[in-house]
């Protein structure tokens, strides 16, 4: 496997289902997000983890609980959804050389999610 | 209020022209600028950055340039071929100081379709 994969694809859940999205790079790298992309929507980005430790939560529900085991996976655990939660969901990996440096970021084919 | 804003969300180009896809920020922070591109059923695909101390990028049939005043960046494509149809998703980020780096921020995209 190479570069940043998703598991699953495609997924389909109720209200009170639990799930969990799962992400794993191949490329090394130190830092791993997940975004979300609506229909006709910007990509929004929900967790930043670094070196393993989130270090951004842009105000996302606690409905969606993220999870980085170590710097090559990453989780999206996902509790009570709402239908507007449906998405794609898309998970990427960068490498941070430094405080204060902006990088390039690979991203994953992203888990269509629906829920019911 | 968006700050990474692509306003032409199509553009239909006859292949062998050239392809303009624009983007305009509103954020005078941005000093880190990437294109993006995405196929149906794919994540975002890496294509070129270009940082703020540039007013031009070049990658093959691939340019970026970048006009500060105007806050204003643009991706040429030439030739333009019918495998460059796809979504191209402008980002950008700055530099935060006191520790945290700079997260992308995307526009929405704009679906480029080469005709043969």
């Amino acid at each position: 496997e190479t570069g940043v994969t998703q598991t699953p694809r495609h997924l389909v859940m109720g209200m009170t289902n639990k799930k969990s999205l799962k992400c794993e790079q191949h490329l090394g790298h130190n830092a791993m997000y997940w975004y979300k992309q609506s229909a006709k929507k910007p990509l929004e980005l929900m967790f930043v983890y670094s070196l393993e430790e989130r270090v951004e939560n842009n105000s996302v529900p606690s409905r969606f609980s993220p999870e980085c085991p170590n710097s090559s996976h990453l989780f999206l655990h996902l509790h009570t959804l709402q239908p507007e939660d449906s998405a794609l969901y898309l998970c990427a990996s960068s490498q941070r050389p430094g405080t204060g440096f902006t990088d390039t970021q690979y991203f994953g084919p992203g888990t269509r999610l629906t829920v019911l | 209020d968006q700050q990474v804003k692509q306003n032409s969300p199509s553009l239909s180009v006859q292949e062998g022209r050239i392809s303009i896809l624009n983007c305009d920020y509103t954020n005078s922070m941005f000093d880190y600028f990437l294109w993006y591109k995405k196929y149906p059923a794919e994540g975002p695909t890496f294509l070129i950055s270009i940082s703020s101390i540039k007013d031009k990028n070049e990658d093959g049939r691939f340019t970026v340039f970048l006009n500060k005043s105007a806050k204003h960046l643009s991706l040429h494509i030439v030739p333009s071929q019918p495998g460059d149809s796809a979504v191209y998703f402008c980002a950008a980020s700055a530099k935060k100081y006191g520790g945290s780096q700079g997260n992308l921020i995307f526009g929405k995209g704009t679906k480029l379709s080469v005709k043969p």
